[in-house]
């Protein structure tokens, strides 16, 4: 295990629902990171924080949003989703300010939207 | 900006034989280069990464990179594959913007050893 966790591992939503992500890193990292994994697609970062305040937001629509209360957790909160959204997310930790550090990822959640 | 390229979707070997997973960068300062793989419903796992010195590096499993700076590439490399070294590979760069520290992914190569 990589030290970060995530849950739920599988979700099905439909169009309009509201459900959240949630990423705890036990690892004592300060950065914290979202990305998006679609079948036949790079992987896309969606948000960075750094030392708990957003620091990247990619052109995310509006329909995902972060959240970060702590260094040690991480959400991400979503709402009124389309089906080209289903696709793995991912979090990430790692120790920032430390350019040579890599990231920590956790295991996924694999996300459905009918 | 900064930039991984993979060129093979995939990569099929023979267990026991030597396998290669290349990839090519370009970034404007010096390189961070790191490999990740990922196996079938799992996040990535971190294998090995170049910052400075030697141009082999040593990581998890028995795998090894060289960097090569003149061909700016960071091939992945192992002696003798297993059929458990099937999975898909990344190769990423690292990119500094002016708040923090954003890495810059590869398309992924699909491994596959034979048995």
């Amino acid at each position: 295990e990589t030290g970060v966790t995530q849950t739920p591992r599988h979700l099905v939503m439909g169009m309009t629902n509201k459900k959240s992500l949630k990423c705890e890193q036990h690892l004592g990292h300060n950065a914290m990171y979202w990305y998006k994994q679609s079948a036949k697609k790079p992987l896309e970062l969606m948000f960075v924080y750094s030392l708990e305040e957003r620091v990247e937001n990619n052109s995310v629509p509006s329909r995902f949003s972060p959240e970060c209360p702590n260094s040690s957790h991480l959400f991400l909160h979503l709402h009124t989703l389309q089906p080209e959204d289903s696709a793995l997310y991912l979090c990430a930790s790692s120790q920032d300010g430390v350019r040579q550090n890599e990231q920590f990822f956790g295991p996924g959640t694999r996300l459905t939207v009918l | 900006a900064q930039s991984v390229a993979q060129p093979e979707d995939q990569v099929n070997v023979a267990e026991g034989n030597p396998l290669t997973v290349k990839c090519t960068y370009s970034v404007s300062g010096n390189p961070y280069l790191f490999w990740y793989v990922q196996y079938p419903n799992r996040g990535l796992q971190f294998l090995l990464k170049y910052i400075t010195g030697d141009n082999l590096v040593k990581g998890s499993y028995g795998f090894e990179a060289e960097f090569n700076k003149s061909q700016t590439s960071f091939h992945l490399k192992k002696p003798s594959a297993l059929v458990s070294d099937s999975a898909l590979y990344f190769c990423a760069v690292r990119d500094w913007k002016n708040y923090g520290q954003n890495f810059v992914f590869g398309p992924g190569t699909r491994l596959s050893v034979l048995p």
